[in-house]
């Protein structure tokens, strides 16, 4: 059971981009990485999700080197709007959907 | 295509009493899961199930039971409510595809126990 570790929290301002990194020294070979962001009083929103090197979307890009020990989430150019929990998951839904843990997350505040 | 509801939104009870929280998806999605979230901490999975009839226990499932009779509907009823229940209740399903999973969650319902 892969667990994860990131730091509480983070303060950037606008138009700055922001990395959050992830630990998982413990991530199994079928485990994915995925990321979630929660606003207050809202349900977590699935943002990104990799197994290997780097993957991109809209809205984010995940950095994994290749022992995979770790990940890094990139916000470019964060907005106030971008305030919110990030967590960082991994696991594998192939063995049991109870495997996934939520960490506390990291708190990412954007200042103006 | 609503997603994941849930209702009610807020529900306070009283120490003994029972409720069933509801919870409905409208995406087909097999995987389906109920988690807490108590001030400032991150999200504990109290049960799942991965289609209807099918339900196991998560990380916290103590004094909650579930049931999926359909694949759209996965209610959580608290048998006695208790103090240390309150909290925010999400519920999320999923649709799984090779070990991946994205899960979309409801807007929660915050229950508090008196």
């Amino acid at each position: 059971l892969a667990k994860t570790t990131q730091p509480i929290s983070m303060d950037s301002y606008e138009g700055q981009e922001v990395n959050i990194t992830c630990s998982h020294n413990n991530i199994a070979t079928n485990d994915y990485i995925t990321w979630y962001q929660q606003f207050p009083s809202q349900g977590p929103r699935f943002i990104i999700q990799g197994y290997k090197t780097k993957v991109t979307n809209e809205v984010a890009s995940l950095f994994i080197p290749a022992d995979r020990k770790s990940s890094t989430l990139s916000l470019p150019r964060v907005s106030l709007s971008d305030t919110a929990v990030y967590y960082c998951l991994v696991g594998d839904f192939s063995g049991g959907y109870n495997k996934l843990i939520f960490g506390a997350g990291t708190r990412l505040a954007v200042h103006p | 295509n609503a997603g994941v509801t849930q209702t009610p939104k807020f529900q306070v009870l009283k120490t003994g009493q029972s409720m069933t929280l509801q919870c409905a998806q409208d995406m087909n999605h097999e995987y389906m899961s109920w988690y807490r979230q108590d001030p400032g901490m991150g999200l504990r999975l109290i049960h799942y199930s991965v289609g209807a009839g099918i339900t196991d226990q998560g990380e916290v499932p103590n004094g909650y039971n579930v049931s999926r009779s359909t694949t759209e509907d996965f209610p959580l009823r608290l048998l006695s409510a208790a103090p240390s229940q309150t909290s925010v209740y999400f519920c999320a399903s999923s649709a799984m595809t090779s070990g991946r999973e994205t899960q979309y969650f409801g807007p929660g319902t915050r229950l508090l126990v008196l």
